[in-house]
């Protein structure tokens, strides 16, 4: 019941845009989005929940299908700072008081 | 306002002992976490509780044990430590699973 993120692994530039993605094969109650740079701990992102409610994150948007169980994180014209690992965790509508996570997105943005 | 807190932030045991990780919330949460992430690895969970008294086993729960006697605590015990435990401890509480998680700073655990 792991979502599954891919790419698994992204190379940018500084400005390009990149697009991640998380999906999972149970239901959906939410879906959490966190970065994670190395020797830290993750740092929240956005949560999209069911019915389409958002909360997150000025410069880094994400869409929601909850009839496919998909999200994507749109990271657009990226700065250096965007570097790290990005981990999408979904909550399951079966059980709606833990998070499984993926296994992470690796992006690495040079200038 | 700590936020969440961890200690110790590094550990080294030797096979076989005991030891239990302490972690502390400020923000009155009821849910709290402990993962666990390996190198490389994305993060898994242990235990979790939504409130004192109530504990629950997450994915990988053997060989560790935990408690929630009040709202503020919620510590992680490992029994008979193993290399396999060998990992990256981290401690996380929100105020609903509508809510984003606050982690604490980690536990970084080597077993030899």
């Amino acid at each position: 019941q792991q979502p599954v993120q891919s790419p698994q692994a992204v190379i940018l530039r500084e400005g390009e845009d990149a697009v991640i993605n998380c999906s999972s094969s149970k239901a959906l109650y939410s879906v959490h989005w966190y970065r994670q740079k190395h020797g830290e701990a993750p740092v929240f992102l956005m949560i999209l929940l069911k019915g389409g409610e958002q909360k997150g994150h000025d410069k880094i948007s994400a869409s929601f299908n909850e009839k496919k169980q998909q999200s994507s994180l749109y990271l657009t014209a990226s700065q250096l700072s965007y570097s790290g690992t990005y981990f999408c965790g979904t909550v399951n509508a079966g059980n709606n008081r833990k998070l499984i996570w993926g296994l992470g997105t690796s992006l690495a943005v040079n200038p | 306002n700590a936020g969440v807190t961890q200690t110790p932030k590094f550990r080294i045991l030797k096979i076989g002992q005991s030891m239990t990780l302490q972690c502390t919330q400020d923000m009155n949460h009821n849910y709290m976490y402990w993962y666990r992430q390996d190198p490389g690895m994305g993060l898994k969970l242990i235990y979790y509780s939504v409130g004192a008294g109530i504990t629950d086993k997450g994915e990988v729960p053997n060989g560790y044990n935990v408690s929630r006697s009040t709202t503020e605590d919620f510590p992680l015990r490992l029994e008979l430590a193993a290399p396999s435990q060998t990992s990256v401890y981290f401690c996380a509480s929100t105020g609903t699973s509508r809510d984003e998680q606050f982690f604490g700073p980690g536990t970084r655990l080597t077993v030899l």
